[in-house]
């Protein structure tokens, strides 16, 4: 079976402050796809990063970094210096490789961790 | 703007009516998604299309549902005999293998509200 896991379920924290959002997956595919999600009070999902499953590097853009390792099947993501505009719902997300049989293209969410950054 | 659009963003409904929402996808995107997403949860994926063919539906799709993407464009999601339960965010998106070399990176779309009352 598939699952994404999102176990802080809300986040406050004060401006400028660093704040990681922890996920951890469960799948049994060998070669899979990792992705975080924003939602904002708008609604609407914007994509903020995709990982492979072969690819275990860290990445950093601007004040977002995430950090993915295998051995413990989890994909944090972390946002430094924390700003009002970060407040949002934030989604981990487990995608299966085409050709791997099962569910292939779909998304598996997690439930999401809210976060409230505060002036 | 080329992103993915739904219509309509909202729908208020009386138990037991049929409703229909629409999405019209990135353009030259092969695949659309439709998911369905609850207060408090992620997103729940419920079918998708490759193209014109139906592919995948999740158990979550009763009967009363029903989709189609006739000409591998727009699509359209049914709900007949609509009931409480089926107050939900409806979500659309979708993805391409030849824009970003990976079938799962999906683009979502603002969604439709709807509230059964």
């Amino acid at each position: 079976a598939q699952k994404v896991t999102q176990a802080q379920t809300e986040i406050s924290v004060v401006e400028k402050e660093d704040v990681t959002l922890d996920c951890v997956y469960e799948t049994r595919d060998t070669t899979y796809y990792l992705f975080w999600y924003k939602q904002p009070p708008s609604g609407e999902l914007v994509f903020l990063i995709r990982r492979n499953s072969f690819d275990e590097q860290n990445e950093i853009s601007g004040r977002y970094s995430w950090n993915f390792q295998k051995s413990t099947s989890s994909f944090n993501f972390t946002i430094t210096a924390s700003q009002v505009v970060d407040s949002a719902v934030y989604f981990c997300a487990l995608g299966a490789t085409e050709g791997y049989g099962g569910s292939q293209g779909n998304l598996i969410f997690g439930k999401g961790t809210k976060l409230s950054v505060k002036p | 703007d080329t992103g993915v659009s739904q219509d309509p963003r909202h729908k208020i409904t009386k138990r037991g009516q049929n409703v229909t929402f629409r999405c019209d996808p990135i353009s030259e995107h092969n695949r659309l998604y439709w998911y369905r997403q609850t207060l408090g949860q992620g997103p729940e994926f419920l079918t998708y299309f490759q193209n014109e063919a139906q592919l995948e539906k999740s158990r979550l799709l009763s009967d009363r549902f029903s989709a189609e993407r006739p000409k591998g464009s727009f699509s359209t999601l049914e709900i007949q005999r609509t009931e409480q339960g089926d107050s939900a965010m409806y979500l659309c998106a979708s993805s391409s293998l030849a824009a970003t070399r990976s079938y799962n990176e999906q683009f979502f779309g603002p969604g439709t509200r709807l509230t059964v009352l």
